[in-house]
Parts: structure tokens; sequence; C-alpha cells
């Protein structure tokens, strides 16, 4: 069974650094990709990037660039998303995904995801 | 940007068909995708490749695509269906990958 689990919720304040985890199982991890989707409370779902485990090529989206960085410990399964300086506006749910296909399939997707890890940035 | 455009919401009785339609400018030559987000869930993958069901989700979940849009069809809608739905597709050059803004479908 393909599973994907999340580190548990962060409370952090404005300019904290932040690390959180995406470990899976059930599969074979360098086969796929793993993505991080952002939601920000009662609005949609934003696809921040996605690493490619098996050589760590990594794609950001336009408005993420810069601002987190994605990476992958292949050796224990897991894929983490970072935070040097983190802003209130940074308060959201993040979802990790597994992701199908390479960066030039024309055919790439999430297929299964983790259960979300609720980061909260207050002062 | 690429923006794929969906109605905010839509609302059926029990046991009619439901649509949500998501519209994009390079749907033509690009697979839609859609998820299915119920309250405090995470998103699960509905309809991958415009019209193809992952195992588990049931046949009455279908997806079609005909020029700049792509549907999601719910025949015999339940109360069990109600959430958000997310369209996923990229852009021409297939570099930029975006979500929709979600339909709340309410049964």
């Amino acid at each position: 069974e393909v599973q994907l689990v999340q580190s548990g919720a962060e409370v952090k304040k404005p300019g904290e650094s932040l690390k959180i985890s995406c470990k899976g199982s059930g599969y074979t991890f360098p086969m796929y990709g793993i993505g991080w989707v952002r939601q920000k409370p009662g609005k949609g779902l934003e696809r921040m990037g996605v690493i490619y485990s098996g050589d760590s090529d990594t794609t950001y989206s336009p408005s993420f660039q810069g601002q987190v960085t994605i990476s992958v410990d292949k050796s224990i399964n897991t894929a983490y998303l970072q935070w040097t300086s983190l802003k209130a506006s940074d308060t959201a749910i993040y979802y990790c995904a597994r992701h199908v296909g390479f960066n030039i399939s024309s055919s790439r997707y999430f297929d299964y995801w983790g259960q979300g890890t609720l980061v909260t940035v207050s002062s | 940007s690429y923006q794929l455009t969906q109605p905010p919401s839509v609302s059926v009785s029990p046991g009619q068909t439901a649509r949500i339609t998501c519209s994009g400018d390079a749907l033509p030559k690009k697979y839609a995708y859609w998820y299915q987000q119920k309250s405090g869930q995470a998103p699960v993958l509905v309809i991958f490749e415009d019209n193809k069901r992952p195992s588990g989700i049931p046949e009455r979940i279908s997806g079609s695509s005909s020029g700049t849009k792509a549907t999601l069809t719910i025949t015999g809608a339940q109360v069990d269906d109600e959430g958000d739905y997310y369209c996923y597709s990229t852009d021409t050059s297939g570099n930029l990958w975006v979500f929709g803004g979600g339909t709340k479908l309410t049964v």
C-alpha cells in the first residue's frame, strides 16, 4: 500500500526557519517524484514544486521559486520542504504527493497524497 | 501565467447528474486531471489523462475533454460526493502546471 506520511503540525514565529518532511513507503521511491502543494486557510490548491527522487532534479512553480527549498534523502525515502525565514503569509496546510511522470512526460500528475502538515506562523 | 477557470459552485439534488467544467487555452492539447477534496481531508485523484479512473473510484464519476473545456461528470450524485473539486493541467509549453480555482459541489 502506497503511503506518504508527513511530519506534525508546526507553530513558528516570523523570521524563523522550518523544515517539514514526507516519508514514502509501499512503492519504489526513486521511480517517482514528490511534489508539494500549499493550501491556505479556506483557499484552493497551489502547486509549489516537484523533486524527481531518482536524480534530485527539482522544478519550482514561479510563485515559489526562491521562497522555499525542496530536497530529498533517497536513503530514507523522505522528501523535505524548507524555509529560511517564515512569514505570516506562509500559514497554510502543506501537502506532499507522489508525482507520476518525468520532466519530459506529457502526462504528469499527483496520485497519492500525504495527510498534510499545518504550518502556523504568528508572532 | 496560465489559468484554469472553474465555476465556484455547483449544486444538484441527490440522484441528479453534476457537471463541473474547467476551461483552459491549452486543454485541446494537454491532459486534464481532477481531484476531489472532502472537508478536512487531503485531495484524492478521481480522473487522470482526461477520462481515466484510478482504481477504487466509482464508475459514476467520469471525465471528458473537448476543445478548451474539460468536464467532470458525476452521474447519480450522492451526498457522499460533496466537496471541492479541482482540475489540474499545464500550459502549451508543458512547463507551468496549475490547479483550477476549485468548485464546491453541494448535493
